[in-house]
């Protein structure tokens, strides 16, 4: 089974309204990241989220990790239509290297 | 500043023909590198990772193979395509325990 395994699978949502996806995962990790995938296009770095860290901010976007629970959660902030795309969260396990784990994804459309 | 370059952007080829993918990094020396293949709508799944020149880690059994001729190229093949071998591959290179950046794929469909 997957590392990492985002909640909701797709999220439909108001412009400037809020977006929150979550992610759990099973093995203790280094870090967490999110990446975003627009349609038919590799994969964006948003943000990284070490194990000693439990939030963290950039721009509109706002990530927490709780390591107690393994999960993790990305919020998008005052969203907009440019903000539809794909959100896949990726697990760097600590057994693993530096390869990484991604989740399902959590597909996002802002209505204008 | 580092880029990745992945081509062809699609490619259709008929089962049992051959396939050669190609990724190269710039502006950047030692790179991990990275295949993966993306199934439509799901996450995805790595397929291969080098961490050098000539070395190469098979992650999943199948159909390809991985090569790394070269510290910034790696080639993505397979002697004789299977219908399952259809998705979206995308290659991807890091620092050591840094983030990955992607190449933008490449969509291919066996006929």
């Amino acid at each position: 089974s997957q590392q990492g395994e985002e909640d909701p699978q797709a999220l439909s949502i108001q412009e400037g309204e809020n977006a929150t996806m979550n992610c759990s995962y099973k093995t203790s990790i280094n870090n967490l990241q999110w990446y975003r995938q627009n349609s038919g296009r590799g994969l964006v770095h948003l943000i990284l989220i070490r194990s000693n860290e439990r939030e963290k901010h950039s721009g509109r976007l706002r990530v927490t990790l709780d390591t107690s629970k393994k999960s993790s959660s990305l919020l998008i902030t005052a969203s907009r239509a440019a903000d539809t795309a794909s959100y896949f969260c990726a697990t760097d396990a600590i057994t693993a290297g530096n390869k990484l784990t991604f989740g399902g994804g959590t597909r996002v459309l802002v209505k204008p | 500043s580092q880029t990745i370059h992945q081509w062809p952007a699609t490619l259709v080829q008929p089962v049992g023909s051959p396939l050669s993918l190609e990724c190269t990094v710039e502006g950047t020396s030692n790179p991990n590198l990275y295949w993966y293949r993306q199934a439509a709508g799901r996450g995805l799944q790595l397929l291969f990772y080098s961490v050098g020149i000539g070395q190469i880690s098979s992650e999943v059994p199948q159909n390809l193979s991985a090569s790394r001729p070269q510290d910034r190229q790696f080639i993505l093949s397979s002697k004789k395509l299977l219908l399952s071998d259809s998705g979206f591959y995308l290659c991807a290179w890091s620092g050591v325990k840094e983030p990955q950046h992607f190449g933008d794929g490449t969509r291919l469909s066996i006929l």
